[in-house]
């Protein structure tokens, strides 16, 4: 299994536009988290959704801000207009149900650069 | 509401030194402890939990419930063991319903 698969590796990009950051979790797993990760505030959780159905997004920061997964194997995270603020290492992670309290598989992240 | 501390945003060592990374967590229930690492550029991913009782990479954490702590520790650093390091809480709950909660990290630097 590739693990989980997050493109693009960097984004740049001007303030006002729109980013859109991209999640493919390990097949199977029915939990999906968005993190955002900053020097300042270390590892945030955003939203996460569980067989597709966002369960809790009580971390995105504002309303630019909007995630979906239209299927078990693709989530997006839109930021739409994007700030300076925003930049960050964003990181997807997916797990899954089988086992107590299984741990989380990460992404290698997206480090979006907001100029 | 369950919360992760880690006092430490840095900690620097030298080679061959003990390394002591600080956790300490609050939560009404039991919870389940988790250490997660990231070396440069790399994912995150699991290095160990406390339910495993097992030593990874010479690291060891132990569950402390009175003193609420889990405290990661190796006697002997290495450079290779640079990196960031976060503590997570999940609550001990059956189902896997559970939504980790993760410390700010604390990044460990090993120097030669």
């Amino acid at each position: 299994d590739a693990g989980v698969i997050q493109s693009p590796r960097h984004e740049v990009t001007e303030m006002g536009q729109e980013v859109t950051l991209r999640c493919k979790p390990i097949s199977g797993h029915d939990y999906l988290f968005w993190y955002r990760q900053t020097m300042m505030r270390g590892l945030e959780l955003l939203i996460y959704f569980n067989n597709n159905v966002p369960i809790d997004d009580s971390g995105m920061p504002e309303d630019r801000f909007s995630a979906k997964m239209p299927n078990a194997s693709f989530s997006t995270l839109k930021i739409q207009p994007s700030e300076p603020r925003d930049s960050a290492v964003y990181f997807c992670a997916s797990r899954h149900t089988d086992s107590y309290n299984s741990p989380l598989h990460f992404g290698n992240g997206t480090r979006l650069t907001v100029t | 509401a369950q919360r992760v501390t880690q006092p430490e945003k840095l900690l620097s060592v030298f080679k061959g030194a003990p390394v002591e990374l600080k956790c300490n967590y609050s939560y009404s229930g039991s919870p389940e402890l988790f250490w997660y690492v990231q070396y440069s550029r790399q994912r995150l991913q699991l290095l160990l939990r406390h339910i495993s009782r097992e030593s990874i990479k010479g690291f060891t954490a132990d569950l402390n419930k009175g003193e609420t702590s889990f405290h990661l520790k190796k006697p002997f650093a290495q450079e290779e063991d640079s990196a960031m390091y976060y503590c997570a809480l999940a609550p001990h709950a059956s189902g896997g319903s559970y939504i980790p909660t993760f410390g700010r990290g604390t990044s460990l630097i090993v120097h030669p």
